[in-house]
């Protein structure tokens, strides 16, 4: 599976808008980019899964570039309980996904 | 209802016992996993089933050793516990094996070694 690059923390006032980026520049065209989170002492939570479109959900919404190598989590709105840690994953499968560093988000109020 | 549920959420025990983690799933998948997360935070994948059957072993020693007795069930037996054993170990499940459907995971069963 394609590796990820991430920054490792960033920050944002609660109720704006979180962007965090993910390199993936090695990608396959059938590699699939996913979103985890984990909070503090929880499980990871999915967020959201996208292949070439932009994608929205109830949480997030995810940009992919065209040539497919990097994207872009938006949490449009961010609150105290988004602070956490953000995986983006690239794989061609949902049974075999590596999580790497992720990206601390600290939202602040 | 939980849809992924671990037993037990805490695990405190001596050195070289042997010990056992339940995970349950109600969603109806098909593959469940068991993922380790060490004191670094790396969330690595050990072990993957899909009906009942073992299809992802990572390199993880045989002290080891995942059960599944039906497809919502998979259990993990760990024999001669060690030190660093002590970690964060994480069940998860999904739908049918190589499709984008996403995992979803428990809360954890954080296992300590005295």
């Amino acid at each position: 599976d394609a590796k990820t690059t991430q920054p490792p923390s960033m920050d944002c006032a609660e109720g704006r808008a979180a962007n965090l980026p993910c390199n993936h520049s090695t990608i396959s065209g059938n590699e699939y980019v996913y979103w985890y989170r984990q909070i503090h002492s929880q499980g990871p939570q999915y967020i959201i899964h996208g292949l070439k479109n932009n994608e929205t959900n109830e949480m997030a919404s995810l940009i992919i570039t065209e040539d497919r190598k990097s994207s872009t989590l938006i949490l449009p709105h961010a609150t105290l309980r988004d602070t956490a840690v953000y995986y983006c994953i690239v794989s061609a499968s949902n049974s075999k996904l590596t999580f790497g560093k992720g990206i601390t988000l600290s939202v602040r109020p | 209802d939980t849809a992924v549920s671990q037993t037990p959420k805490y695990l405190v025990t001596q050195m070289g016992n042997d010990k056992s983690i339940k995970c349950e799933q109600n969603l109806g998948h098909d593959t469940m996993y068991w993922y380790k997360q060490d004191s670094k935070k790396f969330l690595k994948i050990m072990f993957s089933y899909n009906n009942k059957e073992l299809i992802i072993n990572e390199t993880v020693p045989n002290r080891f050793s995942p059960k599944s007795p039906d497809k919502a069930h998979l259990n993990l037996h760990i024999n001669s516990l060690e030190l660093g054993d002590s970690a964060v170990y994480f069940c998860a499940s999904s739908q049918a094996r190589g499709s984008n459907q996403p995992q979803h995971f428990g809360d954890g069963t954080r296992l300590s070694i005295l």
